[in-house]
């Protein structure tokens, strides 16, 4: 059975500071790993990997991926309060999305 | 810009009651899936479709069916709903089953089940 473990499960931090997310795995086929924000309603997506040791990045937020040590983290620098909220990693292989349970990040002003 | 559109915001049923869930999606997927997201749980996947007429049981299919009768829509449907299927209902689109394509998600439904 496909399995995502995400950790902290929650984080609260001082706006400024810089946070790290961890998303481990265990996935037949592994085709993709995704990073989705999720606010009041649908998660919207941030990232997708495929590749070991490449890194993404959309601004502030970066992320990267170790197939061989199966997990992914992803750094959020010089958080705002618009980066509150829960953060899902989810991983595809054979058919479907396996999702993590989340980390919710709340940031104080 | 991928649209997911699902019916109903807020809906409260009662126990024993059928609920019909509708998703719709403008982007002309194969693929759509209908999961569930509760506290400490996570998203789990109930059922999914990647072609018109054509479904797939998920992680967590008791207690629920599915139809796609026309490729952008896909309903989920509760043939008596019990009180512990309160939950927020979460539609899903994406272009293929078997690439790395993200999935587009609707806004949820957030179902209380009295």
């Amino acid at each position: 059975e496909d399995k995502v473990v995400q950790s902290p499960l929650s984080l609260v931090v001082h706006e400024g500071d810089t946070v790290t997310l961890n998303c481990s795995y265990e996935v037949t086929n592994f085709r993709s790993l995704l990073w989705y924000k999720q606010e009041k309603k649908a998660p919207t997506f941030l990232f997708m990997l495929t590749s070991s040791g490449i890194e993404k990045k959309s601004g502030r937020l970066s992320s990267i991926l170790d197939k061989k040590e199966l997990f992914s983290i992803l750094n959020i620098t010089a958080t705002q309060t618009g980066d509150s909220a829960v953060y899902l990693c989810a991983v595809r292989g054979n058919e479907k999305l396996t999702f993590g349970t989340g980390t919710r990040l709340t940031i104080i002003p | 810009d991928v649209k997911v559109t699902q019916s109903s915001r807020y809906l409260v049923k009662r126990t024993g009651e059928k609920v019909f869930l509708e998703c719709v999606q403008d982007m002309d997927h194969e693929n759509m899936f209908w999961y569930r997201q509760d506290p400490g749980l996570g998203l789990r996947l109930i059922y999914f479709s990647y072609d018109v007429k054509m479904k797939e049981k998920g992680d967590i299919p008791e207690g629920y069916s599915v139809s796609r009768e026309k490729k952008e829509r896909f309903s989920l449907i509760l043939e008596s709903a019990s009180t512990n299927q309160t939950s927020m209902y979460l539609c899903a689109s994406s272009p293929s089953l078997f690439s790395s394509y993200e999935q587009y998600f609707g806004p949820g439904t957030r179902l209380t089940v009295t």
